[in-house]
């Protein structure tokens, strides 16, 4: 079967750094994309990744191993708008998405 | 900025009714999305649609069908709905099948079946 697994929460201060991590077993791969989701709101896509590395946009990295079946999105100056819901998903051999259940990223002062 | 709207935030409906949920983006985007997203699940597609007229079946299809007679427009119905129905229901819109493109999503309608 496919499978995404991410923690179901994490805590971090205001001003840290923190790391999101992801594994996944799917049928195939066309890409991981990590959305963000406040809470109520819709998801926001933040980055995707279909190459092994690192993307950088601003305040948040997301990295990609595909030998590995993992990926991470780092978050750096943390600031309390961060505090949201954050959701991994990989494209399959048919183009569909799967989704990981999310981690719930709490910011404290 | 592309945008999805659905056409409400919150509904409370009984068992057995039969339940509309809207979604119309204005893009001009050929795909289209109806999910659920319950605590402790990943986002689990119901349908979606590659064209007017066309649709195909998600990973949880039962219980519910869809409709899209125009492109900007894709509707989700609960024939009879059941308390396991109670949910979160997200649309999302998308460009054109196999090209990896980013999915954007409505703001969610919250319904409670009683």
């Amino acid at each position: 079967g496919q499978n995404i697994d991410q923690p179901t929460e994490m805590t971090a201060t205001e001003g840290a750094i923190v790391q999101i991590n992801c594994t996944y077993q799917t049928s195939g791969f066309n890409g991981l994309f990590w959305y963000q989701q406040h809470a109520g709101e819709a998801p926001t896509f933040l980055s995707y990744n279909v190459l092994d590395g690192l993307e950088e946009k601003g305040r948040f990295s997301s990295f990609l191993s595909r030998s590995k079946g993992y990926s991470y999105l780092l978050l750096k100056e943390l600031q309390m708008k961060d505090s949201a819901s954050y959701l991994c998903a990989v494209m399959d051999s048919n183009y569909q998405l799967i989704w990981g259940a999310g981690t719930k990223l709490i910011i404290k002062p | 900025d592309v945008k999805v709207t659905q056409s409400s935030r919150y509904l409370v409906k009984r068992t057995g009714e039969k339940v509309f949920l809207e979604c119309v983006q204005d893009m001009d985007h050929e795909n289209m999305f109806w999910y659920r997203q319950d605590p402790g699940l990943g986002l689990r597609l119901i349908y979606f649609s590659y064209d007017v007229k066309m649709k195909e079946k998600g990973d949880i299809p039962e219980g519910y069908s869809v409709s899209r007679e125009k492109k900007e427009r894709f509707s989700l119905i609960l024939e009879s709905a059941s308390t396991n129905q109670t949910s979160m229901y997200l649309c999302a819109s998308s460009f054109i099948r196999g090209e990896v493109e980013t999915q954007y999503f409505g703001p969610g309608t919250r319904l409670l079946v009683l």
